[in-house]
């Protein structure tokens, strides 16, 4: 079955700082990959995804990840946090269903 | 702008008491996905429509049913909600159900059940 592990669930960073979210996935076929932020009471908004084509993959926000499959990876990075960064991230694999990771909390310190 | 809209955002009902969420797309997307997430847990899919072909997941309670009338509507329906259904509700869809898809989520329903 395929699965994603998101490390850490509380990640806290200072404004300015970069914010490094890590994933890691476990995959029998070619991995479809997508990060999601989730707002307080808000539904999942899309960052970025990884189908084919380019491992490094620009998303909105300032927001990139990765695709490494040597390491089986999909980590997301910002250089710089903003307090409006504060939220919830979802590390997501797609196998015709998705594939939920636990999720990991970002707070921003000022 | 093309969206997911889901009403109400904050839905009370009472034990037992029969509660309809609503969603709707201005996407023309096929599917349409209804999920659950309690707090502090990653949202859980209940079951989607692709189509009008109804899948259901196979450990979604009874007590979830869903409608969607056309392409633009879809119903969360929970017949007799108990307090284990508080939560919040997600609608997504996708224009397909192939892997590389993005599914695109409302706002979200909060349902509280006194």
């Amino acid at each position: 079955a395929q699965s994603v592990t998101q490390l850490g669930s509380h990640v806290s960073v200072s404004e300015g700082a970069l914010v490094l979210l890590r994933c890691n996935y476990s995959s029998s076929v070619p991995p479809y990959l997508f990060w999601y932020v989730q707002y307080p009471n808000q539904g999942l908004q899309l960052l970025l995804k990884y189908t084919t084509g380019a491992t490094l993959v620009k998303g909105i926000n300032g927001f990139e990840a990765e695709f490494k499959k040597s390491e089986t990876s999909f980590h997301l990075t910002k250089p710089s946090a903003h307090m409006s960064d504060a939220a919830e991230y979802f590390c997501v694999f797609n196998d015709y269903k998705l594939s939920f990771g636990a999720g990991t909390t970002v707070t921003v310190r000022a | 702008d093309a969206m997911v809209i889901q009403n109400p955002r904050y839905q009370v009902t009472q034990f037992g008491k029969p509660v309809t969420l609503s969603c709707s797309q201005t996407l023309n997307h096929n599917v349409m996905y209804w999920y659950q997430q309690k707090s502090s847990q990653a949202p859980k899919l209940l079951f989607h429509y692709y189509d009008k072909d109804f899948n259901n997941e196979a450990d979604t309670p009874d007590n979830f049913q869903s409608r969607r009338p056309n392409t633009s509507f879809c119903f969360l329906d929970i017949r007799s909600p108990g307090l284990g259904d508080a939560a919040m509700y997600l609608c997504a869809t996708s224009r397909d159900s192939s892997r590389k898809e993005t599914q695109y989520f409302g706002p979200g329903t909060r349902l509280l059940v006194l």
